[in-house]
């Protein structure tokens, strides 16, 4: 398996713009998760899917971002509109969920800045 | 939900010797305890895990340490080498679900 496919892996926007990152999981895994990372406030928890499902989205930051997952193997996160402070490095993982050993499988992750 | 706390932030070693970096948790549920290191630039990736009924746990020049009652965890490791400099983040959770890490410490293993 070519393991956690995100996409892109740099995006630079202006302010207003949308963006969309996406991810490809590890075939089979059960559970993706979205993390931000930033120098300030480390690897943030944004949301997870379970079996295709939201289970938690207690850390998706405001309204302006939104995620979804409509089949086992693509997830995207959307920020509508971006704004600066939302530059940081977006890493989507999977992982095989209660049914394994619990390791997490990082993508490459998508550098987004926000001008 | 789960609050990680890691300490210290930043850590810098002479090669040779051992660096011990600290993590507690605040939700007694959690059972499932990875060690992720991130070298720059890159993904993090995990290096060792131990769970709930395990004490301690060791993989060549790593090792990782529980104590449930007092609800903290320790990665240890000896002999360190200028390879082993990055940043090191704990995480705990809930039936590998909710995943919550630490802040990270920069580790430099000076040569």
């Amino acid at each position: 398996d070519a393991g956690v496919i995100q996409s892109p892996r740099h995006e630079v926007t202006e302010m207003g713009q949308e963006v969309t990152l996406r991810c490809k999981p590890i075939s089979g895994h059960n559970s993706l998760f979205w993390y931000r990372q930033t120098m300030m406030r480390g690897l943030e928890l944004l949301i997870y899917f379970n079996n295709n499902v939201p289970i938690d989205d207690s850390g998706m930051p405001e309204d302006r971002f939104s995620a979804k997952m409509p089949n086992a193997s693509f997830s995207t996160l959307k920020i509508q509109p971006s704004e600066p402070r939302d530059s940081a490095v977006y890493f989507c993982a999977s992982s095989l969920g209660r049914l394994n050993t619990g390791e997490l499988f990082f993508g490459e992750g998508s550098r987004l800045t926000v001008l | 939900g789960e609050n990680v706390e890691q300490h210290p932030s930043t850590l810098s070693v002479q090669e040779g010797d051992s660096a011990v970096i600290k993590c507690t948790y605040s939700d007694s549920a959690s059972n499932y305890f990875p060690w992720y290191k991130q070298e720059l630039g890159k993904r993090p990736q995990l290096i060792i895990d131990i769970r709930s009924n395990v004490g301690e746990k060791k993989d060549q020049r790593i090792a990782v340490t529980l104590n449930k009652t007092a609800k903290h965890f320790s990665l240890h490791i000896t002999e360190t080498q200028p390879e082993d400099s990055a940043v090191y983040f704990c995480a705990a959770s809930i039936s590998n679900n909710d995943m919550r890490f630490g802040a990270g410490t920069r580790l430099t293993v000076k040569p």
